[in-house]
């Protein structure tokens, strides 16, 4: 099983400010990762595929990048409907999740 | 547009089945695999295992291999995920999500399964 490790675990901001979050692969997984947001008592919504494709209406605050083991997202100043949290996922082989990182106001 | 809704909250005595639905609208469920991932309260979100909605193939994660089944009722755009052996720690909202590329696009509301006795 390749395991997803994220961090940080909770990340304090501010509105208007960067958040960089950071996503770590026990094995390479290519470009074949993914980001979601999910607030309290919502599913999880996609917002990065292929470790750096925005999906449909996501908008460009944020971003993905990296390959191989270590990715970033980055939401490029923070909206209030940000403060969420956000799991990467791998599916390079079958699926798996990162634990989570909590982006809450500063 | 596409829309998965899920069966309502179900409340379970341990060792007993649940048998969730995700009826699926707005496209052709042939073409798409469905993914179970379940959410203990306060955790993270946990791959269960997927169905490849066009010929009946799984693939389950190896911690609920024995006891889950997931199946699809193509008539209907339905698919289903029975779990047996309930315990405690299957308490958690179960979510069905269509996947395509790997990644999974669209999601159901979610159903929470309580096991209590």
């Amino acid at each position: 099983e390749i395991v997803m490790t994220q961090s940080p675990v909770t990340l304090s901001v501010s509105p208007g400010e960067r958040a960089t979050l950071s996503c770590r692969a026990s094995q390479s997984v290519s470009s074949n990762l993914a980001w979601y947001q999910q607030k309290p008592g919502q599913a999880p919504r996609l917002l990065i595929y292929g470790a750096s494709t925005r999906a449909t209406g996501i908008p460009a605050r944020f971003s993905g990048s990296g390959s191989g083991t270590d990715f970033t997202l980055t939401i490029s100043s923070l909206q209030s409907e940000d403060f969420a949290v956000y799991f990467c996922q791998q599916y390079e082989y079958w699926w798996t999740f990162g634990q989570g990182t909590k982006v809450e106001i500063k | 547009q596409v829309q998965l809704v899920q069966s309502g909250a179900e409340v379970k005595k341990p060792g007993a089945s649940v048998k969730v639905s995700c009826k699926a609208s707005g496209y052709t469920i042939t073409k798409f695999g469905f993914n179970w991932v379940r959410q203990a309260p306060g955790q993270g979100l946990e791959w269960v295992g997927w169905i490849k909605t066009y010929n009946g193939d799984t693939n389950y994660a190896e911690k609920f291999q024995g006891r889950v089944t997931m199946t699809t009722d193509t008539s209907t755009s339905t698919a289903y995920m029975e779990l047996r052996g309930l315990r405690s720690d299957d308490t958690a909202v179960y979510y069905c999500a269509r996947e395509y590329g790997g990644y999974f696009e669209f999601w159901g509301q979610g159903t929470l399964v309580t096991v209590s006795s």
